[in-house]
């Protein structure tokens, strides 16, 4: 079993849909990244956080430590939203283990017109 | 700012081959790391680095050195390539130490798509 598992592995959406990628995690953590891999390989970062929610644009991130999950919201999506979306996590302490992350296999998300 | 970059960004070796991917970047970043990206897994960290002088081993290191002279720049060297080690690499760097508020965002390189026959 990985330590990162996201779902769902593949999702396919009409433009305009709300669109929802789970990641759980079974070690501590004390960060959570969410990447978006573009259909060319370029890989950005999104969101990095350590505990509740943060918003940018019409993306929003959550993160529950009790329940080791983070979920990533898309409000209003648009084909150009179709990416690879990865979720990372930084186990342990950040100040004892340095910037290991461990990342989930991605969720391949396609949103048609 | 050009960011992080990668150079090459194809290579095909043949088995038993050495070569070096290069990655610089020019944000100032302390930390510095080489992922490889194989289908069906996540990205696995091979090293990396939190400043000048100062390397260690991520989760796959074997057949692979890195050394950091500079801040800028922090070079992959393949030993002696197997076919094991087709994959694409990318390279990623950010803030060191974080800051209080962790908003430390990796940056990534465009890629590196290796071949070894």
């Amino acid at each position: 079993k990985n330590e990162v598992e996201q779902s769902p592995q593949n999702l396919t959406a009409q433009e305009g849909e709300f669109i929802t990628i789970n990641c759980s995690y079974s070690v501590g953590i004390s960060a959570l990244h969410w990447l978006q891999q573009h259909p060319g390989g370029g890989i950005v970062s999104l969101f990095m956080l350590s505990s509740g929610k943060k918003k940018h644009g019409r993306l929003i991130a959550t993160i529950n430590i009790q329940e080791k999950h983070s979920s990533l919201h898309i409000t209003a999506s648009h084909p150009r939203d179709s990416a690879v979306y990865i979720c990372a996590a930084k186990k342990g302490e950040w100040e004892t283990s340095g910037s290991r992350l461990t990342f989930g296999e991605g969720t391949q998300l396609t949103v048609n017109p | 700012n050009a960011g992080v970059t990668q150079t090459p960004k194809f290579q095909v070796l043949k088995t038993g081959q050495s070569m070096t991917l290069q990655c610089a970047q020019d944000m100032n970043h302390e930390y510095m790391s080489w992922y490889r990206q194989d289908p069906g897994m996540g990205l696995r960290l091979i090293h990396y680095s939190v400043g000048a002088g100062i390397t260690d081993q991520g989760e796959v290191p074997n057949g692979y050195n890195v050394s950091r002279s500079t801040t800028e720049d922090f070079p992959l060297r393949l030993l002696s390539a197997a076919p094991s080690q087709t994959s694409v690499y990318f390279c990623a760097s950010s803030n060191w130490p974080p800051t209080s508020s962790y908003n430390s965002p990796l940056h990534f390189g465009n890629g590196t798509r290796l071949t070894v026959t």
